[in-house]
């Protein structure tokens, strides 16, 4: 079993709509949490980053983290044509000598005018 | 800031030749990442230096790739020999201080080895 999983995709939903992307992980020791957007033939980009439990918002996307489920998500509110990206979710575990960082294989959203 | 630069952008070489790909960070950052991305394993993180000492190699697939970070402003990543199955994006990142959940990533190197 992968410490991170995240569907592939793809995800087609129409303009306007609110998309919802998911990654579960196995390690309850991961700390931090983080969102990226890769446009296609790019290099990833930092959408957002959690440290604990609950939601954190920005702009018309919403990160969301549930510990005891082990499970993160990303909301993205009014979805544009401009989101088609693949989004990666990724952790990090912070243990001085054992830090651990580790990329879901991401999930291929593509929005519909 | 004009971000991360890594160089070249397309690499194309022959099974066995070397190959060296190039990365300056955005300036003030303390540490830097290289990444590999296949379809088939996603991003994977091969080495991490934090004030160019390696902290991390532990990603690094086996000895025929070598990593070094003379200065602040430079790194790179070395493949000898090369062999197909390298074939891949090679990213480079950089984040401020010890921090790498704020990582800013280059465009990446294509690289195919024939």
């Amino acid at each position: 079993q992968k410490e991170v999983e995240q569907d592939p995709g793809p995800l087609s939903v129409p303009e306007g709509a609110i998309v919802s992307l998911n990654c579960t992980y196995s390690n309850s020791a991961f700390q931090y949490f983080m969102w990226y957007r890769q446009y296609s033939r790019k290099g990833p980009e930092l959408l957002m980053y959690t440290y604990s439990s609950g939601n954190k918002e920005d702009g018309r996307f919403t990160a969301q983290v549930d510990k005891s489920s082990k499970y993160i998500s990303l909301f993205i509110r009014d979805s544009q044509p401009s989101d088609s990206a693949t989004y990666l979710c990724a952790m990090i575990l912070y243990g001085g000598a054992t830090n651990k960082l580790i990329f879901g294989t991401g999930t291929l959203l593509a929005v519909q005018p | 800031d004009a971000g991360v630069i890594q160089s070249p952008r397309h690499e194309v070489t022959e099974m066995g030749q070397e190959v060296t790909l190039r990365c300056k960070p955005i300036s003030g950052h303390n540490s830097l990442f290289w990444y590999r991305q296949t379809m088939m394993r996603g991003l994977e993180l091969l080495i991490y230096f934090n004030n160019n000492v390696p902290i991390d190699d532990s990603g690094m697939p086996e000895d025929r790739f070598s990593a070094k970070m003379p200065n602040a402003s430079f790194s790179t990543l070395k493949i000898q020999p090369s062999e197909p199955r390298d074939s891949a994006v090679y990213f480079c990142a950089s984040s401020p201080g010890t921090k790498q959940e704020t990582q800013y990533f280059g465009p990446g190197t294509r690289l195919l080895v024939l």
